[in-house]
């Protein structure tokens, strides 16, 4: 098993490019997550997919779309990057609600 | 909603001395409490975790100690190494399928 995958690594924009960041678990897990990670500022939540077909916004979702395209794939756009969205971004992954997440690897992203 | 509180932001150790790490929670329907560790450049990693129903874990240098009544829980680790080094962060799941995360310790072991 892959566990979470994430494309891709790193990634350079200039404010007012668009982009998606994808994510991907082989492991019939039900919720998915993204959280964009920030110095001193621990795991933010953007947006999280409680199951198939469904997507809530989190905690900073602003600037930020998601699809959660099949169980397996769950993908952020930045419509129009924006240097605050400078970050390292993480897709994780949980098979029930009070179960281990599971961490993809990160992109980390910087908008000049 | 659940807040976790997690203290403190950094902590400095010698080698082979203890840690403590502490998190404090809001929601008392919170029943899963996982600490991940994330080393430089990493992705967190879960290292120990426990539910509601349970009082203390150990696995081998690591325990996990939780105080419903008192909403804290923390992280014990033993005979630091500096393979230890990293960012511990702790977290708080109600089964509302957002786990809730401290903002993280900065763990530094001196040789």
């Amino acid at each position: 098993n892959a566990g979470v995958t994430q494309t891709p690594k790193f990634q350079v924009l200039k404010t007012g490019q668009s982009m998606t960041l994808q994510c991907a678990q082989d492991m019939n897990h039900n919720s998915m997550y993204w959280y964009r990670q920030d110095p001193g500022m621990g795991l933010r939540l953007i947006y999280y997919s409680a199951s198939e077909g469904t997507t809530d916004k989190g905690e900073v979702p602003n600037g930020y779309n998601v699809s959660r395209l099949n169980k397996r794939e769950f993908s952020l756009r930045l419509e129009s990057a924006a240097p605050s969205q400078t970050s390292v971004y993480f897709c994780a992954s949980i098979l029930g609600s009070t179960d281990t997440q599971y961490f993809g690897p990160g992109t980390r992203l910087t908008v000049l | 909603g659940e807040n976790v509180e997690q203290h403190p932001s950094t902590l400095s150790v010698q080698e082979g001395d203890s840690a403590v790490i502490k998190c404090t929670y809001s929601d008392s329907a919170s029943n899963y409490f996982p600490w991940y560790k994330q080393e430089l450049g990493k992705r967190p990693q879960l290292i120990i975790d426990i539910r509601s129903n349970v009082g203390e874990k150990k696995d081998q240098r690591i325990a996990v100690t939780l105080n419903k009544t008192a909403k804290h829980f923390s992280l014990h680790i033993t005979e630091t190494q500096p393979e230890d080094s990293a960012v511990y962060f702790c977290a708080a799941s109600t089964g509302s399928y957002i786990p809730t995360f401290g903002r993280g310790t900065s763990l530094i072991v001196h040789p």
